[in-house]
Order: structure tokens, then sequence, then C-alpha cells
């Protein structure tokens, strides 16, 4: 499978404690993002990376939410002292410039994540 | 900033003929894109118009008019596995996708 890949699928973590969620992009794509889902609401862009330079972060992302690209390839988004208004689906993506349909946006599984 | 709009929640027949309908604002339009999203998972790509116009592909097509700011998707010969949220995205320059909250299909036999 060549798609984008998360990991954990899905996470029960208790309030206050730090999650970190893992991305594998497609190979050959240089750009990467994460988007934050809830139920009834499209995705909110949360931030961006073109290889491993942070180019572009939502003011939803508070200072409790890092995300790193340390090697232009995997990335990481962490949250620290959940609360339960954090309970949602984190959806990574990726994309390449130039490829012909616009640098389509191609997004993974998305892993879930519930505070209690 | 930008502001998407599609309706909530709309209904079809198998068989029949959907349009859902997109309008948007923004600045420095680059791209409108539309995705499929079934329940619980991740959305898929349908379609991407930058020019006016209509692209085609199998059994959907998505419209663009800039000027008027407002886009299309239609979907022929529905089948029950098009029962998903569809949702409108707008790229700005070269910035990320802003989305709407989806537009839910339910086709029922």
């Amino acid at each position: 499978d060549t798609g984008v890949s998360q990991d954990p699928r899905h996470k029960i973590t208790k309030r206050g404690q730090n999650v970190t969620f893992r991305c594998d992009p497609i190979s050959e794509h240089n750009r990467l993002y994460w988007y934050r889902q809830t139920l009834g609401q499209g995705p909110e862009f949360l931030t961006y990376f073109q290889n491993e330079a942070q180019l572009e972060k939502s003011r939803l992302l508070s200072d409790r939410f890092s995300a790193e690209r340390p090697k232009g390839s995997f990335s990481t988004l962490e949250i620290q002292r959940t609360e339960q208004g954090d309970s949602a689906m984190y959806l990574c993506a990726s994309s390449s410039p130039g490829q012909f349909s616009g640098n389509t946006i191609y997004f993974g599984e998305g892993s879930w994540l519930t505070v209690v | 900033g930008q502001n998407i709009d599609q309706p909530t929640e709309m209904t079809a027949t198998e068989g029949a003929i959907v349009q859902i309908n997109c309008t948007y604002q923004t600045s420095g339009f680059n791209g409108l894109f539309w995705y499929q999203q079934h329940a619980g998972e991740a959305p898929t790509f349908l379609s991407y118009n930058v020019l006016d116009g209509l692209e085609e592909k199998g059994r959907f097509s998505s419209f663009l008019s800039r000027s008027k700011g407002y886009s299309y998707l239609l979907l022929k010969e529905l089948q029950m596995k098009d029962s998903a949220s569809y949702l409108c995205a707008v790229r700005s320059g070269y910035s990320t996708l802003t989305f709407g909250k989806g537009t839910m299909l339910l086709v029922s036999p």
C-alpha cells in the first residue's frame, strides 16, 4: 500500500495526558498537512510542512499542539495536556507540487482521539 | 478569510441524478476540489477545477464558475454506495485547502 498511513488509528486517553500521532506520507510527496475533523464538520486545517519546514500554522493550533517533520519524511503531531475538546479525528494528508491534478491533497485514514 | 457554503443534507433515489452546489468567497482563488467521505473514513479525492467549465469523470462531473464563485458536483446513475458526505474545498494562492462543512447525501432504493 503506497497511500498515506497514520498510527494509531484509535486512541483513548485520560484528560491531561499527552498523545502523539504519526503520519507517513506518500513517498514522493514533499508536502504534508495535518487537519482535524469533528462530527458534522469538514476538515479544519492545523498545519503544513514542505519537506522539513513548517510553513503554516492555523490559529487553531494552540500551544499544547506541536508538529514535527524532522527529516522531511514522516511527521508527528503531539497534543500535551489533552482536553475533552481535543476529541476528534486527526487527518494527515500529503501532496506533491507539479502534479497534473493541481497539487491534489490525499488523505490518510485518520487517527481517532477520544479524551475521557 | 474564506467562506464556503453547501447544503447540509440532500436525498435522492437510486438511479437518479443529483447536483450538489457549493458557493465560495475567497481571495487569490487557485482551485476547487470535491471530496467524498463515508462515515468514519477519510475524505477521498473526486475532482479538481481551476478553470471555468465542466470536468467529467465517469458518473461524476464538476462545474466551476469563477466569476460567480460557484461550483457544483453532479452525480449520475446514483447507487446506494454513493450515500456519503461530499466536501467542497477551495485553495487560495499556494496555501492549503479550506473545506466546507460537507453535504450529506442519502440515496434511497
